[in-house]
């Protein structure tokens, strides 16, 4: 199946700084992708989907000032957590989707962030 | 919108017997389903999908699935588990509609013990 890359797989970072997590796929261009969030025992929450050259669609109750997405590219979409909380540690994991109407979505290996 | 209901929060199971995991998702024209496993801190492995054709859908690791229209289910089988299927079981449906995320449904751990 097709590769997505996520990238750090951790980080930790003091409050009130700024974080990336990165998200590539590598053999496909990915025209859609997503980004979830996930508390410890929990499911995947959706936060928001971010298409190629547009702006992101978030999710009711998520901060867009805060989780600042930019998908610049087919293959790249990054994800901000800005002036971060340690409320805002988690588990962020992406998405994509090549296109089409029934692609299945390849998901990133996620990224665990502790803020301090 | 689209929901997932998954019945068992935890399945604990001995090595070698059977086990099903539950799905339930809310009603919709045209549905697409999926069964992921998550290992601790690590993403999510697709196990199998039904998108459309035969209902009863063959995935890795020895697992399948059958698509119930009527019942809205799509419950997760293995006839004989091993202590390495222990993980984290998520749900999950799409409308299909491109662009549109799959929801997830809230997961089942199972736990498989010799």
């Amino acid at each position: 199946g097709a590769v997505v890359s996520q990238h750090p797989s951790w980080v930790i970072c003091k409050s009130g700084t700024s974080v990336k997590i990165e998200c590539r796929s590598l053999d496909f261009q990915a025209t859609t992708m997503f980004w979830y969030r996930q508390f410890p025992k929990q499911s995947l929450m959706l936060m928001a989907t971010s298409n190629e050259g547009s702006k992101a669609t978030y999710e009711q109750g998520v901060e867009k000032d805060k989780f600042l997405i930019n998908h610049a590219s087919l293959t790249l979409s990054t994800l901000t957590v800005t002036s971060a909380h340690p409320e805002d540690s988690s588990f962020y994991i992406c998405s994509a989707r090549a296109g089409g109407m029934d692609t299945e979505a390849f998901f990133g290996q996620g990224t665990r962030l502790t803020v301090v | 919108a689209q929901s997932v209901t998954q019945l068992d929060s935890q399945v604990p199971v001995f090595e070698e017997a059977p086990v099903e995991l539950r799905c339930n998702y809310s009603s919709s024209v045209s549905v697409y389903l999926f069964w992921y496993v998550q290992y601790p801190n690590q993403g999510l492995q697709l196990l199998l999908k039904y998108l459309s054709g035969s209902t009863l859908v063959k995935g890795i690791n020895g697992f399948e699935a059958e698509f119930n229209k009527s019942q809205t289910s799509f419950h997760l089988r293995k006839p004989s588990v091993h202590i390495s299927d222990t993980a984290e079981y998520f749900c999950a449906v799409s409308d299909g509609q491109a662009g549109t995320a799959l929801i997830f449904g809230k997961g089942t751990t199972l736990s498989v013990s010799s």
